[in-house]
């Protein structure tokens, strides 16, 4: 298995916190994903890196930013949670172009 | 505006028999694609590629087939077994001006192959 690990992989919190999920990984890939998966969207892309501190957005990134400062972290944040980001999360890490990408376990985030 | 289509949300196989799994991309930079398996309450996992510089993959029961001209590909399954319900993500990626790789999926396609 691919050295992917994502924390915490539970969390409740409450309307207008902040909140940040860790996404680690052992493999020294150079690509790290954000995405949420909810019923009838299937997988959508929040934001990637490409590299320490590149970054990009996806399909869905308002209300979320990212931080990569070394190569085995990327941070995702929602600065202010809403509950319409009640979902899960999964991160995933890539080592090249023409390459798979490798899922985390997920995490699901329930914003009250 | 969706860039990877699976227009299928669900599917239903006999065992044994062949499953056909579709998917259609609009943006034509992507010079890569993947198809994943998921669980419930399990993150996806992977099950095949194909780079745009080919027309076909295969790896066991599992077959990619790709028309760049209609920008449309295929995951055939043979035979499939009741182990292969899930559902089945199509991805695409490619870099171009508005990315730097990027992957995006579609929506999935559940589906369940009946004993």
């Amino acid at each position: 298995d691919a050295g992917i690990t994502q924390s915490p992989r539970h969390k409740v919190t409450e309307t207008g916190t902040p909140v940040t999920l860790r996404c680690h990984q052992t493999e020294n890939h150079r690509y790290m994903y954000w995405y949420r998966q909810d019923p009838g969207h299937g997988l959508r892309l929040i934001h990637y890196s490409y590299g320490v501190k590149d970054t990009d957005k996806g399909e869905v990134s308002d209300g979320y930013s990212v931080s990569r400062s070394k190569t085995e972290d990327f941070l995702l944040t929602l600065e202010s949670a809403t509950s319409s980001q009640t979902s899960v999360y999964f991160c995933a890490i890539r080592q090249g172009m023409n390459t798979e990408a490798f899922f985390g376990q997920g995490t699901r985030l329930t914003v009250v | 505006d969706q860039q990877v289509k699976q227009n299928s949300p669900s599917l239903s196989v006999q065992e044994g028999r062949i499953s056909i799994l579709n998917c259609d991309y609009t943006n034509s930079m992507f010079d890569y694609f993947l198809w994943y398996k998921k669980y419930p309450a399990e993150g996806p996992t992977f099950l095949i590629s194909i780079s745009s510089i080919k027309d076909k993959n295969e790896d066991g029961r599992f077959t990619v087939f790709l028309n760049k001209s209609a920008k449309h590909l295929s995951l055939h399954i043979v035979p499939s077994q009741p182990g292969d319900s899930a559902v089945y993500f199509c991805a695409a990626t490619g870099v171009y001006g508005g990315s730097q790789g990027n992957l995006i999926f579609g929506k999935g396609t559940k589906l369940s192959v009946k004993p």
